[in-house]
């Protein structure tokens, strides 16, 4: 079975420009979450999708970030424009459902920001 | 304010011995626990769980044990081996909410 997938591996931007990450989860999986992680630090989670429902977005800045899952499968993370604190390694992930189960990861996408 | 705590950044420990990683949490209402693992440029993997309803939770060389009374858990690793090397997030939801992780604590277990 295939893992939790994301592209692309490793994106380097100029501040101000838009990026997009997109992210496909476990076939079957009705939840899906976006985690931010900084150096040295724990996923922060960003988002979180039941099917195509975002039912937890209140740590995404909505300033500058955006999300969408279209059909209740594959997702896009985006951002525009960036900002060079936005540099980090921006996960995927998801779960057959919300609540108490574990979640399985992506290997993420690491962002640079210059 | 970290609801969760994992005090130690690193740890080394000499393979075949028994590696313990510490995490703390302040929210009373936690009742689930995971550990994850993580190698170097890929995601988390998820390696042993535990409900406030326990004590305790083995699987294989993992055993996790919870303190309710002290909202500390630890991961105990029995024998450690080469391949234990990797950062272990501790991470706590409170009914069935959002998990919230801790910063990690990078283990070395030296041949």
């Amino acid at each position: 079975e295939a893992g939790v997938v994301q592209s692309p591996r490793y994106k380097i931007i100029e501040k101000k420009q838009p990026v997009a990450f997109w992210c496909n989860p476990i076939s079957g999986h009705n939840t899906l979450y976006w985690y931010l992680q900084n150096l040295g630090q724990g996923p922060e989670l960003l988002i979180r999708y039941e099917n195509e429902e975002a039912v937890d977005d209140s740590q995404l800045p909505k300033d500058r970030f955006s999300a969408e899952r279209l059909k209740g499968v594959d997702s896009t993370l985006k951002i525009q424009p960036a900002e060079l604190g936005d540099s980090a390694v921006y996960l995927c992930a998801s779960s057959p459902q919300g609540g108490n189960t574990e979640a399985f990861f992506g290997q993420g996408t690491r962002l640079t920001v210059v | 304010d970290q609801q969760v705590k994992q005090n130690s950044p690193s740890l080394s420990v000499q393979e075949g011995r028994i590696s313990i990683l510490n995490c703390d949490y302040t929210n009373s209402m936690f009742d689930y626990f995971l550990w994850y693992k993580k190698y170097p440029a890929e995601g988390p993997t998820f390696l042993i769980s535990i409900s406030s309803i326990k004590d305790k939770n083995e699987d294989g060389r993992f055993t996790v044990f919870l303190n309710k009374s002290a909202k500390h858990l630890s991961l105990h690793i029995v024998p450690s081996q080469p391949g234990d090397s990797a950062v272990y997030f501790c991470a706590a939801s409170a009914s069935g909410q959002n998990f919230v992780f801790g910063p990690g604590t990078r283990l070395s277990v030296l041949p």
